[in-house]
């Protein structure tokens, strides 16, 4: 079974820094894209930033382009998200999901979410 | 960068009705759409994906349609399950957004 388990949420204050990581099992993870997707309270969905299986390729957000870094160990099955100068608006539920290879990058299965706050 | 909007934001429908969700983009994005499903407190779910294939496990009752600019999202006879938020996505390029979302409500 695909599992995707994010880790490293939090309360930070503005300006500061976290990593975040999604520990995948359950398929070969250095063939597949993966993303992380983030939803603040009450709000849509807004797609965060996406590594390919051998980083080669790397897409950011325009409003977390400069700030957030996205980065991959595959000999680890793991995902990371570098997030620095944090700002209040970036608080919000954030998932990995896998990135399907049929055509097109399909988001399939997403994680259950990590939480990030970001208040004084 | 590719904008989507979703129409309706919102939608009252009972029990066994059909309903309709448009997703339009702001360029061509071939069939590159994919619609997910959310629950609260629940992570998206698939559905559809290349604009008009089911994923599996997703009943038949829901369709997709569409290439190019417009897409739609038909569940041809609600149940009680599907009262959810529905989110179309682009992934033809980076940055792979998201449209507003579509909460189904019960009427």
């Amino acid at each position: 079974e695909v599992q995707l388990v994010e880790s490293g949420g939090g309360l930070v204050q503005p300006g500061r820094s976290l990593r975040l990581s999604c520990a995948a099992s359950g398929f070969t993870f250095d063939d597949y894209a993966m993303h992380w997707v983030r939803q603040a309270p009450g709000k849509g969905l807004e797609w965060v930033s996406g590594i390919s299986w051998n980083s080669g390729s790397i897409g950011y957000a325009d409003s977390v382009k400069g700030r957030f870094t996205i980065s991959r160990d595959n000999a680890k099955n793991s995902l990371y998200l570098q997030m620095n100068s944090l700002r209040a608006e970036d608080t919000a539920l954030y998932y990995c999901a896998k990135g399907r290879n049929d055509g097109g990058n399909w988001f399939d299965p997403w994680g259950q979410g990590t939480l990030v706050t970001v208040s004084s | 960068d590719i904008q989507l909007t979703q129409s309706p934001s919102f939608l009252s429908a009972s029990v066994g009705d059909r309903v309709t969700i448009t997703c339009r983009a702001s360029q061509g994005i071939s069939s590159y759409l994919a619609w997910y499903q959310q629950k609260p407190g629940k992570a998206p779910k698939l559905l559809i994906y290349a604009a008009s294939t089911l994923q599996s496990g997703v009943p038949s009752r829901f369709s997709g349609s569409g290439s190019g600019t417009e897409f739609t999202l038909t569940i041809s006879s609600l149940q009680p399950e599907d009262f959810a938020t529905y989110y179309c996505q682009q992934l033809n390029s980076y940055p792979f957004t998201f449209g507003p979302g579509t909460k189904v409500d019960i009427k």
